[in-house]
């Protein structure tokens, strides 16, 4: 079965700058990657998927960016704010209808 | 803030006790999943249904058992079996998206030992 494998475990950053979590998967087949935050006491939620068949994905200050040759992809951050601070956690799947494996999560820590 | 429902927030089980877990949604959604979360292992999948009447064992399904009833409803019961049942417990239901599932979780249940 696919394995997500997430670093680091733990991020701390000053507000303003960036940060980066990668992962990498081991299931050759699997072709949606999505990004879900979950802030203190409260549900994950997803902030932005790709899908294998594009390169790069920019949503305002959150981007992905995937190496299917390599299998990994990674979130990017810029001009990290307090709110940002979270439980980040990738996933990857085969097509629609099949069930996401996830990594062990990276706490971002966005200090004033 | 609706969608999935799940019940209680905390609860508590007694050694050799079986206690069951509540999940309802009200977004039609045929799939439904139970992950369990650690601190520092992510989200593990215990079992998910695809469709009423049918379900799946997840990556760590021992200890644990499931029904699908009802489109609306997938309780958990955490078996006596579950030597380490501590932890948080969260549902999902998910809709097709983009070439993958989009996941809506609940808000979870944090489950002890007494």
């Amino acid at each position: 079965g696919e394995n997500v494998e997430q670093h680091p475990s733990t991020l701390s950053v000053q507000e303003g700058d960036s940060a980066v979590i990668k992962c990498t998967y081991s299931d050759s087949a699997s072709n949606y990657f999505p990004w879900y935050k979950q802030e203190l006491g409260k549900r994950p939620q997803l902030i932005i998927d790709i899908r294998s068949n594009v390169g790069e994905k920019k949503d305002q200050r959150i981007a992905v960016t995937l190496n299917k040759t390599a299998k990994h992809f990674s979130l990017h951050i810029t001009e990290t704010q307090p709110e940002d601070s979270a439980v980040y956690f990738c996933a990857a799947s085969r097509a629609a209808g099949n069930k996401l494996t996830f990594g062990g999560g990276t706490r971002v820590l966005v200090k004033p | 803030d609706g969608g999935i429902t799940q019940s209680p927030k905390y609860l508590f089980r007694k050694e050799g006790q079986n206690v069951t877990l509540s999940c309802e949604q009200n977004l039609n959604h045929d799939a439904m999943y139970w992950y369990r979360q650690d601190p520092g292992q992510g989200l593990r999948l215990i079992y998910y249904s695809q469709i009423v009447n049918d379900f799946q064992k997840g990556d760590i399904a021992e200890g644990y058992s499931v029904s699908r009833e009802k489109k609306e409803s997938f309780p958990l019961t955490v078996t006596s079996a579950q030597k380490n049942p501590t932890a948080f417990y969260l549902c999902a239901s998910s809709i097709p998206s983009r070439g993958g599932e989009k996941l809506f979780f609940g808000s979870g249940t944090q489950l002890s030992v007494l």
